[in-house]
Parts: C-alpha cells; structure tokens; sequence
C-alpha cells in the first residue's frame, strides 16, 4: 500500500519561530509536492522537488523554502512563521512516467496554527 | 494560466439523493481533469480522472464525463449516501513543463440519513 506520511498532524507555533515540516514518501517516487490548503482556495502550490537536491517554485512560495537531501524526504521550511501561514499544509508525491494523468498521493495533512 | 472553478459549499442532501458538483475549468490545449475527494481528518485521494474529450471516469458510483465543448467535469452519482460525506476538488493538469495540477476550491458534501 502506498504512503506518505508527514511528521505531524497538529502543530502551534509563535510568530517569529522556524518550523519544520516533514513529508516521508516510500514508493520511490521522484516528484514531491508542498501544498497549503485554505477554505475557498482550494489547494495552492508553495514548492515542489522532481528530484534530489532540485526544487522549484510553486504559484505561492514567498515565507517558504525547501529541502531534498534524500528521494523520500521532502521539507518544508518557515524560516520566520507568521499568523497568515496558519493553514492546512499537504504533502503529495507522483511518479515520472511517461502518463500525463500519473496520479499524486497525498499524506494526511499537518494542520498549522500560528499564534 | 490554468484556472478551475467548482460550485461553492457545502451541499447538503439527504440519503439517497442525486448529486451533482458543477466544476469548468480554463487551460490551453487539452488537460487531464481529476476529481479528488478529502474524507474529514484525511489526505487528498483520486476519486477519478479522465484525459480526453469524452472520456468517462467513475468509481464507487460516481461518474464525470470531460466535456470540451463545454470545458466541464462535472461529478454525478445517482444516489448517495452518509459515507460520501466529504470534501472533493476538481483539478486539471495542464501541458506546461512539470504537468502541475490546478485545483478548484473544494465543495464540501454533507449528506444526512
């Protein structure tokens, strides 16, 4: 059964701190994905990586940054969290294939409040 | 750029009740178009796709047919019941370089026994 998980479910953090979010894929995969999921906007993307040590901006990267030190982590970073990053943050992950439609599975999600 | 808009929630039916989530999108040529469904406390699952005109996707009931003339993908299913509630988002994955997908904003389903 595929999987991906992430480090937390909940997570409270003062404005000003760094946080850490952890996305693990074990299906070999070689697209990971950051996702920020807010009421009415649906999901927005902050970054994604097609391989290791490579990343690439999202639509919404700006207070974020990433890491791919190994093909089944994925970070995300706040280097300076802030009350409007308090969201829903989705990991996913997809193969490279050749298909257009390869499907992208997503973790359970970390919900992050700032205060 | 790549757009997708869905019907805003929350749609709230009764136990066997028809469903219909409306759900247009704007690309340039032809995308693939996914419909996603979120249970409450869980991550994002495939519920369907379909990746040209007139294709027919569905699973556990649920059908949507990719509707060019219209640039539609509207989510149907005859009857539905408790279990179905949940939130679901309509994406599309475009032709540009990294195949991203773009996502609608969500439409949350309550149905009632």
């Amino acid at each position: 059964d595929v999987k991906v998980t992430q480090s937390s479910r909940y997570l409270v953090k003062r404005t000003g701190e760094k946080v850490f979010l952890e996305c693990v894929q074990d299906m070999d995969h070689e697209n990971m994905f950051w996702y920020r999921q807010d009421p009415g906007l649906g999901l927005r993307l902050i970054y994604f990586s097609y391989d290791v040590k490579m990343k690439e901006k999202g639509d919404i990267p700006e207070g974020y940054s990433v890491s791919r030190e190994k093909k089944e982590r994925f970070s995300l970073i706040l280097e300076s969290a802030s009350t409007n990053q308090t969201s829903m943050y989705l990991c996913a992950s997809r193969s490279s294939g050749r298909a257009s439609y390869n499907e992208q599975f997503f973790g359970p999600g970390t919900r992050l409040t700032v205060l | 750029g790549d757009s997708v808009t869905q019907m805003e929630g929350p749609v709230t039916l009764s136990e066997e009740a028809c469903l219909t989530i409306n759900c247009t999108y704007t690309a340039t040529g032809y995308p693939s178009l996914f419909w996603y469904v979120q249970y409450p406390g869980e991550g994002l699952q495939l519920l369907l796709k379909a990746t040209k005109a007139d294709d027919k996707g569905s699973n556990k009931g649920f059908e949507a047919t990719y509707r060019k003339e219209t640039t539609s993908f509207h989510l149907e299913k005859g009857s539905v019941q408790v279990s179905d509630s949940a939130v679901y988002f309509c994406a599309l994955k475009g032709k540009q370089a990294g195949n991203m997908l773009t996502f609608g904003g969500g439409t949350r389903l309550m149905v009632k026994p």
